[in-house]
């Protein structure tokens, strides 16, 4: 069956550490998203890719970085610059993300959960 | 303000109740999605709407594109209804997020 793969499902970072949060793919959708949820609050987007080697930042995209070197995967990187990373991370994806195609659907992962050490 | 606001913030019903969960949205929108958070963390997409009505099971949602103003409705409720129920508006080519409704079903 075609789906979202996240891993781990539970993540513990030290002070001054970088974390990589997996996302893989097998649905051959073109784009791909990293959502942060925290409590109360609707999702926000972090960063997204359109097409292979290709990304953009979203709302929150300080203290994250991503890579998009094949079209199956979509890592994520917290960095130590992200003083705040204790949150649920979500990563979807859609057929395409182009102008006028905001009726499709997106499928999600998931989730991974970061907390501080 | 929240572009995107559901209400109710939380639900208590009992089994076999009718649900309404509702989304009121202030920008332009070309579709308005429902999707469902389980207590694991997965999210899954229950509907897309650009107009009217549509209908999964016990599932029903409406949009009234005037009025801003969409409802998410579920007929002869269960407990594993239970769940988060989060709406989100495609807007200016981007997904916009309700903070979403928490459902529980007591037996």
């Amino acid at each position: 069956d075609g789906g979202i793969t996240q891993s781990p499902k539970y993540l513990f970072r030290k002070e001054g550490q970088n974390v990589t949060l997996s996302c893989e793919q097998n649905l051959n959708h073109d784009a791909m998203y990293w959502y942060r949820q925290d409590p109360g609050q609707g999702l926000r987007l972090i960063y997204y890719s359109q097409i292979v080697n290709d990304f953009q930042k979203g709302d929150i995209a300080e203290g994250y970085s991503v890579s998009r070197e094949k079209k199956e995967s979509f890592p994520l990187t917290v960095t130590s610059a992200q003083k705040n990373p204790t949150a649920f991370y979500l990563c979807a994806s859609s057929i395409a993300r182009i102008q006028g195609h905001g009726n499709q659907p997106q499928h999600f992962g998931d989730g991974t959960r970061l907390s501080i050490l | 303000k929240n572009e995107v606001e559901q209400s109710p913030q939380n639900l208590t019903a009992q089994e076999g109740e009718f649900i309404t969960i509702n989304c009121s949205y202030s920008v332009g929108i070309s579709a308005l999605h429902w999707l469902q958070q389980h207590p694991g963390g997965g999210i899954v997409s229950l509907f897309m709407l650009s107009s009217g009505k549509k209908k999964h099971g016990r599932l029903i949602a409406t949009i009234n594109i005037q009025e801003k103003h969409s409802s998410l409705h579920i007929t002869a409720s269960h407990p594993r209804d239970s769940a988060v129920y989060i709406c989100a508006v495609w807007s200016n080519y981007q997904l916009i997020w309700g903070a979403g409704t928490k459902l529980i079903i007591k037996p």
